[in-house]
């Protein structure tokens, strides 16, 4: 069965910092890759997908991915966070037609002003 | 996002009853997807639908049901054999099986 892990469960960071957010799955097929990011009290929504090219993705609001096919990896970056980035964020995997999304457990990032 | 509409927002079950969340769509979406949200384990699938009339079981499928008699509609029941029901149930819909997800504000359920 697909697993995802996030490698933090809560990040705190100051403003301005970088941030790296840690996503690794298992599943040696093709996937498509998600991150999501829940701000408090509003719905789940899309930042950023990969299905197929240019391994490095750009999303909304200055978030960029890249995708290593070779560490099953799908890390969330962010050069310069800003206080309105606190949020839930979670990475998605999907493994094609007729499979599942599995959504691992979510990092919480909290900017501190 | 816009076009996924959860009730209610909160919703308070007593021991031994059922209780039905409801989800519908108006983005022509032909699939749909229940999730159960608990603090640190991320969204976990309780049941999804590809098309109408058809659906199968999440992880997570013991204790609830669904029904998809309706493409824009997607109820979850959550039976009185659910016995942690408290949780943040998220409802889901996608043009595909692969596409992005759009997802419902939630409904907060919880036990009395």
């Amino acid at each position: 069965a697909q697993s995802v892990s996030q490698h933090n469960h809560h990040v705190i960071l100051s403003e301005a910092a970088s941030l790296e957010l840690g996503c690794n799955y298992s599943y040696g097929g093709t996937v498509n890759l998600f991150w999501y990011v829940q701000y408090p009290g509003q719905h789940l929504q899309l930042l950023l997908k990969y299905f197929s090219g240019d391994p490095l993705v750009k999303g909304i609001k200055g978030f960029e991915a890249e995708f290593i096919k070779s560490k099953f990896s799908f890390n969330l970056r962010k050069p310069s966070v800003q206080w309105s980035d606190t949020a839930e964020y979670f990475c998605a995997v999907n493994a094609g037609y007729g499979q599942n999304f599995v959504f691992g457990p979510g990092t919480r990032l909290s900017v501190l002003p | 996002d816009g076009g996924i509409t959860q009730s209610p927002k909160y919703l308070f079950r007593k021991e031994g009853q059922n209780v039905t969340l409801s989800c519908e769509q108006n983005l022509n979406h032909d699939a749909m997807y229940w999730y159960r949200q608990d603090p640190g384990q991320g969204l976990r699938l309780i049941y999804y639908s590809q098309i109408v009339n058809d659906f199968q079981k999440g992880d997570i499928a013991e204790g609830y049901s669904v029904s998809r008699e309706k493409k824009e509609s997607f109820p979850l029941t959550v039976t009185s054999a659910q016995k942690n029901p408290t949780a943040f149930y998220l409802c889901a819909s996608s043009i595909g099986g692969q596409s992005r997800q759009y997802f419902g504000a939630g409904t907060r359920l919880s036990v009395l």
